[in-house]
């Protein structure tokens, strides 16, 4: 059973204020990811990390960033929430030579 | 670069009925290649894998998937759907050396009609 955790799982916010998502997992996995993915659409990468220390952004331009501090913490942060950002966010943990495991993801409505 | 395919946005089917979903992939080496399941609000789920060995895969939920090299392809098929296999499907692919970014395709919306 995939041991990968996103808080809060549904988050109404207004415009302007800075938000963090949770993503934790407790497999150990050295590779992590943030998907976007708004109602019945394909997923979009939008960062990735390969370990401790390392960030990468992904192929859809996002105004989010992420820190990779821990090995089993991801968090994506949003400084200045806007209405365009409404959509869930879906994080993904792995190891070399296994599948993604996901967490239930969170969906972020900004008004 | 690697790019997955699944044409069918939506498929319909009837409870009882069979399920073929379509996938095709496009690197010139075999990739790892997975099947997820989404429900609405929720995270994926992995169906099934390919990583190497037998083409035929059997995956939970009743559901298999077949592994054509000559084709590209990794179609899922399950015999007889029931209505709690209504939701978004993914087939995603991993190159087997080198990147380590899941590549998904668009996804395709089961509809079970009773």
């Amino acid at each position: 059973e995939a041991d990968i955790y996103q808080t809060p799982r549904y988050l109404v916010i207004g415009t302007g204020k800075k938000i963090t998502l949770e993503c934790s997992q407790t497999m150990g996995h050295d590779k992590m990811y943030w998907y976007q993915q708004d109602p019945g659409m394909e997923l979009h990468l939008i960062h990735y990390s390969y370990g401790v220390n390392s960030t990468e952004k992904g192929d859809l331009s996002s105004e989010s960033t992420v820190s990779r501090i821990r090995t089993e913490h991801f968090p994506l942060t949003l400084e200045s929430a806007r209405p365009s950002h409404t959509s869930q966010y879906l994080c993904a943990s792995k190891r070399t030579g296994t599948e993604a495991f996901f967490g239930q993801g969170t969906r972020l409505t900004v008004v | 670069a690697q790019s997955v395919t699944q044409p069918d946005i939506h498929i319909t089917v009837s409870e009882g009925a069979s399920l073929e979903l379509r996938c095709n992939y496009s690197y010139g080496a075999t990739p790892y290649l997975f099947w997820y399941v989404q429900s609405p609000g929720q995270g994926l789920q992995l169906l099934l894998k390919y990583f190497s060995g037998d083409t035929l895969v059997q995956g939970i939920k009743g559901f298999e998937a077949e592994f054509k090299r000559s084709q590209s392809s990794f179609n899922l098929r399950k015999p007889s759907v029931h209505w709690s296999d209504a939701a978004e499907y993914f087939c995603a692919v991993l190159l087997s050396g080198g990147s380590y970014i899941p590549t998904f395709g668009r996804g395709t919306s089961l509809i079970v009609h009773p």
